[in-house]
Order: structure tokens, then C-alpha cells, then sequence
């Protein structure tokens, strides 16, 4: 089944620990991208990738991190969490180096204290 | 500054009729926008594109326009369903990234 896997769904962290939450898709898409999502404030870029070993900042990208090594695999990484982190989260990818139709995994809900 | 509009208030409408959803943007020159709709707890889902060049796009009982003059994109889901109540997201494309609007709640009551 094609697809976009985030891992883990739910996740309860404390201030400072650094977390990374994975993304794979299986579809051989190039374009992958990372969302965060607050009541109020919609859907907002973190970061994108046009394929392999090329990544971009989105609209918030502070106190992020990604990298894409491989085509199927865009791990977020938090180095030093915050409450402020405190979103829900969605992995994206596209098919083609442009961005046309996301397919969203089913996201992560982050909890930071 | 750049802007993406949707109704912020949910929308609630009877089984059957057509639920209509606007989506306004400012400061954009997108070359196409993209409706989006999402459950609750769940990723959005992809239902429709539609081109700079393009007036209108229909998909079963869907059906979107594009007005780049009024900058102005209008959802439409005809003869309702309770199955349609969602979130639906609009989005634009512009400098290779999807620019989300906050969405409208339906909500379709039997």
C-alpha cells in the first residue's frame, strides 16, 4: 500500500531531551516536507526536501533539523525541545522535484513539559 | 503581507443541499491551488487541483473555481452528505512550497 509512516504517533517529552521523529514513504517520491499544525494558526511549513541531500527551510524552521540521506526516509530532529514545540505534526511527500499533490502521513502529536 | 483566507466560523448545513466554502488570498500569484480535506486527529487528505488557467474543476460532487482577478477560489460539495462533515483546506503553490489556509469546519447535520 503506498504510503507516508511517522513514528512515533504520540510522544511526551521534557524540556531539552533531544527527539527525532521519522518519516518514510514508499512511494519514490522526490519532494518530502514537514508540517506543524496549531489550532488557530493552520498548517505551517518546517522544512522541505526536492530530493535527496537537498533541503530547504519552510516557514518556522527554528529550532529544527532534518536531513534526507536517502529518498524514502525525512527525519525531523529536535535537538533541544521546548514547550513552544508543543504541535501536531505531519510528514508530506510529493512526487516530482515541484510540489503538486501531498500525500500527509498520519501524523505525530508532540507534547513538550 | 501575504494572506491566505478561509471562514474561520464552521459552516453547518441540511443533508442534500451544497455546501460552499470560499478561500481569499492576498499578495499571491499562485499557479495553482489545491483543495485539501482533513478529519479529525487524521492528515489531510488530497481531493482536488486547479491551474491558474483553469475556471472551474469538477470531481464527482465536487466542484472548484479558480477567479485569479478576484483572487478567489469557491468549493463546492453538492447534495451533502453527513459523510462530508471535515475540515477542508485550501492551498496555494508559490515558490515551490504549498502555502496552507487555516481551513473551514462543515459540518452536514441529517
Amino acid at each position: 500500500e503506498a504510503q507516508v509512516t511517522q513514528n512515533p504517533r504520540y510522544l511526551i517529552t521534557v524540556t531539552g531531551k533531544k527527539l527525532t521523529v521519522t518519516c518514510s514513504q514508499n512511494m519514490n517520491h522526490e519532494y518530502m516536507s514537514w508540517y506543524r499544525q496549531d489550532p488557530g494558526l493552520g498548517l505551517r511549513q518546517i522544512y522541505y526536501s526536492m530530493n535527496v541531500e537537498v533541503t530547504d527551510k519552510g516557514d518556522v524552521p527554528e529550532g529544527y533539523k532534518v536531513s534526507r540521506k536517502e529518498k524514502r526516509n525525512f527525519p525531523l530532529i529536535l535537538e533541544s525541545p521546548s514547550p513552544n514545540q508543543t504541535s501536531l505534526y505531519f510528514c508530506a511527500s510529493s512526487p516530482g522535484q515541484g510540489v503538486k499533490t501531498q500525500y500527509f502521513g498520519p501524523g505525530t502529536r508532540l507534547l513538550v513539559l | 503581507s501575504q494572506k491566505i483566507e478561509q471562514n474561520s466560523e464552521a459552516l453547518n448545513i441540511q443533508e442534500g443541499k451544497t455546501a460552499t466554502l470560499t478561500c481569499n488570498y492576498t499578495n499571491y500569484s499562485p499557479a495553482y491551488l489545491q483543495w485539501y480535506r482533513q478529519d479529525p486527529g487524521r492528515g489531510p487528505v488530497f481531493l482536488l487541483l486547479i491551474r491558474e488557467n483553469e475556471k472551474e474543476k469538477r470531481k464527482e460532487r465536487l466542484k472548484v473555481t479558480f477567479d485569479t482577478t478576484l483572487k478567489q477560489s469557491l468549493f463546492h460539495i453538492t447534495a451533502s452528505q453527513p459523510a462530508d462533515s471535515a475540515t477542508y483546506l485550501c492551498a496555494l503553490y508559490q515558490g515551490g512550497k504549498l502555502i496552507f489556509g487555516q481551513g473551514t469546519e462543515l459540518s452536514v447535520k441529517p
